[in-house]
């Protein structure tokens, strides 16, 4: 059973970059049947997609954060990490990692457990 | 992007009600819909994909229904465990989700 687990600083201050890894378990990152992705939600708030990344390295972005992120795979490590510049303190929230599926234009799932990143000097 | 609008947003239920929850689509997306279900404190976990599909696991009190712009999660009798927030999720282009349904105890 594949498993995602988020890392990283839970505290970045503003106008540093945040930067995130996800894990991968119980199956290869390198599946063409997936894409790999970075979700993100506010507290108290909902979800919103930040981008995906699939085992080439190939990758799409919301547009609206397109020049601030950057997703990239390490297939060796079976990980894929974001990075996220400049950032501000509407950027704190619970960052989730979760597996895509292609067929169907897929969904979500599994998703990792999240990794709450507070924004603040 | 494709915006999509989730009714209500807040809703009030007691166990054993059927619970309807709607998203509807900006445009067309087929069956490209998914519904997830939120606890507080956990990430999501996937209920119904490509719009009316039961995701392994999930209880057959929970159902999807639609196709094109309008969409509904049905729960046919509500137990404890599903008060929690729901989301509807378009795969059809850029991954956009619903604001949301918080299903509450009456």
């Amino acid at each position: 059973q594949v498993q995602l687990q988020e890392s990283g600083p839970g505290l970045v201050k503003p106008s540093q970059t945040l930067s995130l890894t996800c894990t991968v378990s119980g199956g290869s990152i390198s599946s063409g049947s997936y894409y790999w992705s970075w979700i993100r939600q506010p507290a108290g708030k909902g979800l919103e997609w930040i981008g995906r990344i699939y085992t080439s390295g190939s990758t799409n972005y919301k547009s609206s954060l397109k020049s601030r992120v950057t997703i990239s795979v390490d297939t060796s490590k079976n990980q894929f990490s974001l990075k996220l510049n400049s950032v501000t303190a509407a950027d704190t929230a619970v960052y989730y990692c979760a597996r895509e599926s292609i067929a169907g234009r897929g969904w979500f799932d599994p998703w990792g457990q999240g990794n709450l990143v507070t924004v603040s000097s | 992007d494709i915006q999509m609008t989730q009714s209500p947003s807040s809703l009030s239920a007691s166990v054993g009600d059927r619970v309807t929850i709607t998203c509807r689509a900006s445009q067309s997306i087929s069956s490209y819909l998914n519904w997830y279900q939120q606890k507080p404190g956990k990430a999501p976990k996937l209920l119904i994909y490509a719009a009316s599909n039961l995701q392994s696991g999930v209880p057959s009190r929970f159902s999807g229904s639609g196709s094109g712009t309008d969409f509904t999660l049905t729960i046919s009798s509500l137990q404890p465990e599903d008060f929690a927030t729901y989301y509807c999720h378009q795969s059809y282009s850029t991954p956009v989700f619903g604001q949301g349904t918080k299903l509450e105890i009456k």
